[in-house]
C-alpha cells in the first residue's frame, strides 16, 4: 500500500554514464514533483508535472530530463552523470485543491545517487 | 529572491518543550508548511498554515504570522523519537504549487 514509491533506492555510478530514476505514485494525484537534497540537506525543487504536463523547471542542467508517461508516474533521466550530481533525489506527489484546502506534498523514499 | 532561515540544529531534553522557528522574505506568499525528516528517510508532513494564528496537532503546534513572515513549530513532551530534522517550506502564488524549503533545523533529544 506504498503512496509514493521510487527505484532504485541506492544507484552508484561512474561519471559520464546515463541512468534513470522511476516514480510511481497510487494516491490518484495529478502533480508530480522532482527534488533534489544534497548533503547540506537543501531540498530543492528541479521538476513538476500535472495531468504529465511541465509546469515547473527551475534552473537546472538539460541533462536532466524528466518524462511523464502519465499522471501516476514521473521518471528522472539523467546524461552524462557529474560528481556533482551525487546527491538523494525525491519524488512528491500532491493533489491540486480548488477550495480552500492542503495540497500537501507527499515523499517518496529517496533514492541516493552516487557519482564516482 | 525567496529567503527561509531556521535555526541549524536545537537540543532539547526529553519531556521538554522546543520551538523551532522559520522566517522567510518571499513574494507572494500561498502557505507555509512543516515537514519531519528522519535521518535516511522521506520527509513526512506534519503541519500547514496559510491563514494568521496557531495550529495544533497533538504535541506539535504551529504558528504563522504573515505581516511578520515568521512561523513557529512548537514540539511538546519531546520523545526520543523526535529527533530529526524539521523543515520549513514556503508556497509561492506561481504556477505549479512550488515550495521552497529552508535548510531544516536538526533537534537532538536527549534523555
Amino acid at each position: 500500500d506504498t503512496a509514493v514509491s521510487q527505484t532504485p533506492k541506492y544507484l552508484v555510478t561512474q561519471m559520464g554514464n546515463d541512468k534513470s530514476i522511476k516514480c510511481e505514485q497510487n494516491l490518484g494525484h495529478d502533480t508530480m514533483y522532482w527534488y533534489k537534497q544534497d548533503s547540506k540537506k537543501f531540498l530543492k525543487i528541479m521538476f513538476s508535472y500535472n495531468n504529465k504536463e511541465l509546469i515547473i523547471n527551475e534552473t537546472v542542467p538539460n541533462r536532466f530530463s524528466p518524462k511523464s508517461p502519465d499522471k501516476a508516474h514521473l521518471n528522472l533521466h539523467i546524461n552524462s552523470l557529474e560528481l556533482g550530481d551525487s546527491a538523494v533525489y525525491f519524488c512528491a506527489s500532491s493533489q491540486e485543491v480548488r477550495t480552500r484546502g492542503t495540497d500537501t506534498q507527499y515523499f517518496g523514499p529517496g533514492t541516493r545517487l552516487t557519482v564516482l | 529572491g525567496q529567503n527561509i532561515d531556521q535555526p541549524t540544529e536545537m537540543t532539547a531534553t526529553e519531556g521538554a518543550i522546543v520551538q523551532i522557528n522559520c522566517t522567510y522574505q518571499t513574494s507572494g506568499f500561498n502557505g507555509l508548511f512543516w515537514y519531519q525528516q528522519h535521518a535516511g528517510e522521506a520527509p513526512t508532513f506534519l503541519s500547514y498554515n496559510v491563514l494568521d494564528g496557531l495550529e495544533e496537532k497533538g504535541r506539535f503546534s504551529s504558528f504563522l504570522s504573515r505581516s511578520k513572515g515568521y512561523s513557529y513549530l512548537l514540539l511538546k513532551e519531546l520523545q526520543m523519537k523526535d529527533s530529526a530534522s524539521y523543515l520549513c517550506a514556503v508556497r509561492l502564488k506561481a504556477a505549479g504549487n512550488k515550495l521552497t524549503f529552508g535548510g531544516g533545523t536538526r533537534v537532538l533529544v536527549k534523555p
